[in-house]
């Protein structure tokens, strides 16, 4: 789990907050991913950034803000959030070769976010 | 559209038996992934089968392909306790950019 890292680990926040998730991949990887982890859901794909670019946005709210400053790097901001929002968070890396984000990504251990 | 599904749902063996799960999707695919999921961590990548191969082994892990049925089997042999977890098929999608497509995963206990 040291390729991607996240935190905080565990996060509890209030609807009417404000909080970032930080993901940070040591892979050398060029694209990155947010995922939602619900129970008995199948993993949703939020959001992937590719060279820096979102490439992808799965008609998620808009109280969940990402931000891609480097290849390095992915953050999730999160403000006036619902308690359904409550999962574990998972970031990802992987190579894109091409359009192909199909290969194998390598995920961090996630945040479990709870709203109170 | 949900891409994988795993079957069964969940699985309970002895150490030392062999566990078998299933996975079927919808489209037509260039690979096919297994990953595991310890309890409330990250998922963790085990094996990646091309369209275009039919068996693939890694250890004690067994994974067949048959793309005229779409479907797949993840078998692994001599089971231990440290193999509980959930485990996921996903399938490059039938969207743009090929992405991967999770399913819900097949829960695995394996008791010692």
């Amino acid at each position: 789990e040291t390729g991607v890292t996240q935190t905080p680990r565990h996060l509890v926040m209030g609807m009417t907050n404000k909080k970032s998730l930080k993901c940070e991949q040591h892979l050398g990887h060029n694209a990155m991913y947010w995922y939602k982890q619900s129970a008995k859901k199948p993993l949703e794909l939020m959001f992937v950034y590719s060279l820096e670019e979102r490439v992808e946005n799965n008609s998620v709210p808009s109280r969940f803000s990402p931000e891609c400053p480097n290849s390095s790097h992915l953050f999730l901001h999160l403000h006036t959030l619902q308690p359904e929002d409550s999962a574990l968070y998972l970031c990802a890396s992987s190579q894109r070769l091409g359009q192909d984000l199909s290969y194998e990504q390598y995920f961090g251990p996630g945040t479990r976010l709870t709203v109170t | 559209s949900q891409q994988g599904e795993e079957d069964p749902q969940a699985l309970s063996i002895q150490e030392g038996e062999n566990a078998t799960m299933n996975c079927s999707y919808k489209t037509s695919i260039n690979n096919l992934q297994w990953y595991r999921q310890n309890s409330g961590r990250g998922l963790v990548h085990l094996i990646l089968i091309r369209s275009n191969e039919r068996e693939k082994h890694s250890g004690r892990l067994r994974v067949t392909l048959d793309t005229s049925k779409k479907s797949s089997s993840l078998l692994i042999t001599a089971s231990r306790a440290a193999d509980t977890a959930s485990y996921f098929c996903a399938t490059d999608g039938d969207t743009g950019f090929q992405k991967l497509v999770f399913g819900t995963g097949t829960r695995l206990l394996v008791s010692p």
